[in-house]
């Protein structure tokens, strides 16, 4: 069975960093794209980052570009976000996510619970 | 990476049909048949209904089909039920290598 579960959500100061993790399980991590994709408290889904099979390339939304950063262990089969700068626009509900495919273009089957950050002083 | 446009709401009474449509560009929709389409519940993760504009999950019921006619797709639901009652977004892979979602419409069983 498949299963991804955030962790490392709560509260940041606008400007402090936190580092989102993800433990997949069920699956090879190596084999597929993975995405964060958020949510803000009321609102629609938003795409956050996506990182290729092997963690070789990232692909960011032009609202997180320059202060989040996706990456992989593969070998710990956990994903990551690291968020630096955080805004207050950044709060959301995160959600680890994962491809159909090894693909980027490829949609997304399956997603975590999600993990709730709050940037706020 | 302006999201794309799904109307804000659609309803119908069991039994009938309605259909959401989610409308893009040539960059994103128009260009690409990596459009997939995700039903999600009030405090729940998304779950995806379709991938690749008309191919459904394992498993998932084909009351639900999709198709797309140049930069817009649309997500039909057939035998409205009570439990289709949820938020529903398209999402596609653009031209920049991005992902982009729908603005989500909220599906109201009558």
């Amino acid at each position: 069975e498949v299963q991804l579960v955030e962790s490392g959500g709560g509260l940041v100061q606008p400007g402090g960093s936190l580092r989102l993790s993800c433990a997949a399980s069920g699956f090879t991590l190596s084999y597929y794209a993975m995405s964060w994709v958020r949510q803000a408290p009321g609102k629609g889904l938003e795409w956050v980052s996506t990182i290729s099979a092997s963690g070789s390339s990232t692909y960011n939304a032009d609202s997180v570009k320059g202060r989040f950063t996706i990456s992989r262990d593969n070998s710990k089969n956990t994903l990551y976000l690291q968020m630096n700068s955080p805004r207050a626009e950044d709060t959301a509900v995160y959600y680890c996510a994962k491809g159909r495919t090894s693909l980027i273009a490829a949609a997304i089957d399956y997603w975590g619970q999600g993990t709730l950050v709050t940037v706020s002083s | 990476q302006s999201a794309l446009t799904q109307p804000a709401s659609v309803s119908g009474s069991p039994g009938q049909s309605i259909t959401i449509s989610c409308t893009g560009t040539s960059s994103d929709v128009g260009g690409y048949n990596y459009v997939s389409w995700y039903q999600q519940h009030p405090g729940k993760a998304p779950k995806l209904m379709m991938y690749d504009v008309s191919n459904r999950p394992s498993g998932l019921s084909d009351r639900f089909s999709g198709s797309k006619s140049g930069n817009t797709a649309s997500l039909t639901i057939s035998g409205l039920r009570a439990e289709d009652e949820a938020d529903y977004y398209c999402s596609s892979y653009t031209s920049s290598s991005t992902l982009v979602f729908g603005g989500g419409t909220k599906v109201t069983v009558l």
